[in-house]
């Protein structure tokens, strides 16, 4: 059965460091999302991506954040300057179709930063 | 606004109990998709169900069924005959039509079954 990945599953960085956390989504899949779940709280939305462009982001998905599809099967979030904040688990999420599909979340990365 | 409210936080059952989770949304749209998710202590999260606003058929999947109902803005998941392997967060989602699918998750209710 096809499933979304992630790399790395845990990623360690310190403060003001740049980390790009990598996805492979659904290869037949044409919506791609990233939310984030900061320890013991809810999922949250951070930006949709369709057709090479971003179709929607949150107020969480400052500039700080880019996302990027730099080949036919990566998706990657970019952080420029981590923050403690920024410390969470990142889902990545693949959908056949936008306007309420299922999306098929990957495992997740694990952003811990010091 | 597009709102998500799980107010069970925790629940405990022991094995063989039914449970229910409940789930409350608000939206202004009149076109609108609500999910379920479950997130077992691994962390991925795994999709269960999506209804969109037109089907208030209640469905069943094995020991699982949800009850969705328009007039009272609630999608609530009945899991019967509980066991441990139901033991997860499980989160309750919204998706406008015209927002590009983006979900709006509750809080979650995280579940216990205990043999």
């Amino acid at each position: 059965e096809p499933e979304v990945t992630q790399t790395p599953s845990h990623q360690v960085t310190q403060m003001g460091q740049e980390v790009i956390l990598r996805c492979v989504p659904i290869s037949n899949h044409l919506y791609f999302y990233w939310y984030r779940q900061i320890l013991g709280q809810k999922v949250e939305f951070l930006v949709s991506f369709y057709n090479n462009e971003i179709s929607e982001k949150s107020e969480i998905f400052d500039d700080q954040f880019s996302v990027e599809r730099p080949d036919g099967s990566n998706f990657t979030l970019k952080i420029r300057s981590t923050k403690l904040e920024d410390s969470a688990m990142y889902f990545c999420a693949s959908s056949s179709s936008g306007g309420g599909h299922e999306q098929y979340f990957g495992p997740g990365t694990r952003l811990t930063v010091t | 606004a597009q709102k998500v409210t799980q107010a069970q936080t925790e629940i405990s059952v022991v094995e063989k109990e039914d449970v229910t989770l409940d789930c409350v949304y608000e939206t202004r749209d009149t076109t609108y998709y609500l999910f379920w998710y479950k997130q077992p202590p691994s962390g991925e999260l795994v999709f269960l169900i999506r209804r969109n606003s037109f089907d208030e058929q209640n469905e069943i999947s094995g020991r699982y069924s949800w009850n969705f109902q328009k007039s009272t803005s609630s999608f609530n998941f009945t899991i019967t005959a509980s066991q441990v392997v139901d033991s997860a967060v499980y989160f309750c989602a919204l998706s406008n039509y015209n927002q590009g699918g983006k979900l709006i998750f509750g809080q979650g209710t995280e579940l216990s079954v205990k043999p």
